[in-house]
């Protein structure tokens, strides 16, 4: 089945800098991909997603890139702000007519002011 | 965006008895819903597939006689932990889909479930 790897699992950055978390995925044949951003004790909340016809996506702050022949999807946070301060999830949804998502290991983004 | 509720968002049990979570679609209808199972600074598990009118689909390695799912209508499905012990102890979050695959999943709050 699917696996979707999620690095790095910590990152600190300064406020106003980048952050960039970076995925993989095992089936070549997923073609969805969205990013969940997590605070504390809250559930889970899309901030963007890509489909794997397109390489590229942007939405103010935040960007997400695909690149299907390497099977590896990455978030992009520019301009960080101390309420980026999350634990941000990448998925992945694997083959089949399950609309089932596959998640990666999360990674906690501390911005600090 | 479609709200997904869940019930309740903290229990408490004792070892061996069973406790239910339901969670709810409010301003939906879900033919399909998701249950993870998190644990702390841990992603999300996908322990299986509710579907309405059938059988779950379970994620390999969790045990459905543990994890009882059940999906009687359109906008509720109930998992129930079963003869409940320490180690089933973690957070359970449901989820939903509108429309077809490649959308938004949204999430309910989460049920924090401590066994003692």
């Amino acid at each position: 089945g699917e696996n979707v790897e999620q690095h790095p699992s910590t990152l600190s950055v300064q406020e106003g800098d980048s952050a960039v978390i970076k995925c993989t995925y095992s089936d070549s044949a997923s073609n969805y991909f969205p990013w969940y951003k997590q605070e504390l004790g809250k559930r889970p909340q899309l901030i963007i997603d890509i489909r794997s016809n397109v390489g590229e996506k942007k939405d103010q702050r935040i960007a997400v890139t695909l690149n299907k022949t390497a099977k590896h999807f990455s978030l992009h946070i520019t301009e960080t702000q101390p309420e980026d301060s999350a634990v941000y999830f990448c998925a992945a949804k694997p083959r089949g007519s399950s609309y089932k998502l596959i998640f990666g290991s999360g990674t906690r983004l501390l911005v600090r002011p | 965006g479609a709200v997904v509720s869940q019930h309740p968002s903290r229990v408490i049990c004792k070892s061996g008895t069973s406790v239910k979570i339901e969670c709810r679609s409010l301003d939906f209808q879900a033919t399909t819903m998701f249950w993870y199972r998190q644990f702390p600074k841990q992603s999300l598990m996908l322990m299986a597939t509710s579907n309405e009118g059938s059988k779950a689909t379970y994620e390999q390695g969790v045990e459905k006689d543990k994890f009882l799912i059940n999906h009687a209508s359109l906008t509720l499905s109930t998992l129930t932990v079963t003869s409940a012990h320490p180690e089933d102890s973690s957070f359970y979050i449901c989820s939903a889909r509108v429309g077809g695959s490649d959308t938004e999943a949204f999430f309910g709050q989460g049920t924090r479930l401590t066994v003692v």
